[in-house]
């Protein structure tokens, strides 16, 4: 299995503050990664796929990148609404598998 | 804008079976890939598996083969999972999502979740 590892695992930020999120592949996934963004209680949401592509009704703050083993997602300005847990995951063999997840607190 | 709506909360007995529904309100799953993920509590994700839904062929996470089986309803556009032989490690939230065939797109629509309580 391929294991996808995030880091940090936690962080904490201020409103307005640049973010990256880092994802590793444990070998080459091309840009079969995709980002996602969990509010407590609520399903994942797509933000990002294929690296670096931006899922329609997502915010242009957002932005991801990289390509075979390493990839970061980027918030350009965190607003107050970006507070929470980021996966990103690799669809480029089965199984699929994601990240531990990375948690974006306010400082 | 296609919606999946999951059917509601159970709780199971360790050794029974649960059956979770997601139907699509707005659209169908033709061209799409219905996948499962589940999160345990306080944990992350963990994809189940998924089938193909114009053809029926279901791909499984090795450690749930055998206990997984994922079909859909073309008719009712409705895809469902069921786990057998439940254990207490399987309380979980089950989400339902969709992918576009070709792996490359992610799951753009998402269930709100089943919550599946598995306890004596």
């Amino acid at each position: 299995d391929i294991q996808m590892t995030q880091s940090p695992s936690s962080l904490s930020a201020s409103v307005g503050d640049r973010v990256i999120i880092t994802c590793r592949a444990s070998r080459s996934i091309s840009t079969y990664l995709h980002w996602y963004q969990q509010q407590p209680g609520k399903a994942p949401k797509l933000l990002i796929y294929a690296a670096s592509s931006l899922q329609s009704g997502v915010p242009s703050r957002f932005s991801g990148s990289g390509s075979g083993t390493d990839f970061t997602l980027s918030i350009s300005s965190l607003q107050p609404e970006d507070f929470a847990t980021y996966y990103c995951q690799q669809t480029y063999s089965s199984p699929q598998t994601f990240g531990q997840g990375t948690k974006v607190e306010i400082k | 804008q296609v919606q999946l709506v999951q059917s509601g909360a159970e709780v199971k007995k360790p050794g029974s079976s649960v059956k979770v529904s997601c139907k699509a309100s707005g659209g169908s799953f033709s061209n799409y890939v219905i996948t499962w993920v589940r999160q345990a509590p306080g944990q992350g994700l963990e994809w189940m598996g998924g089938i193909i839904a114009d053809l029926g062929t279901g791909n499984y996470a090795q450690k749930l083969q055998g206990r997984v089986t994922i079909s859909t309803d073309e008719s009712t556009s409705t895809a469902y999972m069921e786990l057998s032989s439940l254990r207490v490690e399987d309380t979980a939230v089950y989400y339902c999502a969709r992918e576009k065939i070709g792996r490359l797109h992610g799951m753009d629509v998402w269930g709100q979740g089943t919550t599946v309580t598995v306890s004596s």
